[in-house]
């Protein structure tokens, strides 16, 4: 079946302007999660979703950043008044349900959202 | 504060040799690691895991150990093909319900590149 898919796979916007960037996850997947990965960073946590309700916002860089999950399946992932800061490789996964903790259900990525800010 | 750290950047290994990944955590509360690959392009691919309560877990050429009271795992592949060649990321996370219950906390990543 189709894995997770995310868009656009890439995206240069100026400094200051809003961002949308979608994800796609697995049919069935209950848990939905955003990444995003610095340059010479490792996977940095943003957001967890179990269904449409956000347990865990707690990575969110800052009250420019929201996300939102429609239908238990698409993500959005909304990032107001850009900053160059804000550059970055924006990975989205799913797994099966979210319940036993991260560690012990396989996470599966998409591809990801490369995002330029100037 | 980076809580799990993979201090080699890059490593070259010629084909046929082991791979060895390394990977240091400082949270003692993380009971669970992972190993995923990562190509350019893609997103990470799960690849090995290992609980706390082992200190060995062999999947074919890949193999994790564990080391808590180092906190330390490692990722042997053996042997080392060009197919291997990828970036590989270390991750962790607690017990369900604890502070690192619900997150995978990742190393920065280390690109391993296999000749032939």
């Amino acid at each position: 079946g189709a894995g997770v898919s995310q868009s656009p796979s890439n995206k240069v916007t100026e400094k200051g302007k809003d961002v949308e960037l979608r994800c796609d996850p697995i049919s069935g997947h209950t848990a939905l999660y955003w990444y995003r990965q610095s340059l010479g960073q490792g996977l940095e946590f943003l957001i967890y979703f179990q269904g449409n309700s956000a347990p865990d916002k707690s990575g969110l860089p800052s009250d420019r950043f929201s996300a939102e999950r429609t239908g238990g399946s698409v993500s959005t992932l909304t990032i107001q008044r850009t900053q160059q800061e804000d550059s970055a490789v924006y990975l989205c996964a799913s797994s099966l349900s979210g319940l036993a903790g991260f560690g012990w259900e396989t996470q599966y990525f998409g591809p990801g959202t490369r995002l330029l800010v100037l | 504060d980076q809580q799990v750290k993979q201090n080699s950047p890059s490593l070259s290994v010629q084909e046929g040799r082991i791979s060895i990944l390394n990977c240091d955590y400082t949270n003692s509360m993380f009971d669970y690691f992972l190993w995923y690959k990562k190509y350019p392009a893609e997103g990470p691919t799960f690849l090995i895991s290992i609980s706390s309560i082992k200190d060995k877990n062999e999947d074919g050429r890949f193999t994790v150990f564990l080391n808590k009271s180092a906190k330390h795992l490692s990722l042997h592949i053996v042997p080392s093909q060009p197919g291997d060649s990828a970036v590989y990321f270390c991750a962790a996370s607690g017990p369900p319900g604890a502070e690192y219950g619900n997150k995978l906390v990742f190393g920065a990543g280390t690109i391993l590149r296999v000749k032939s």
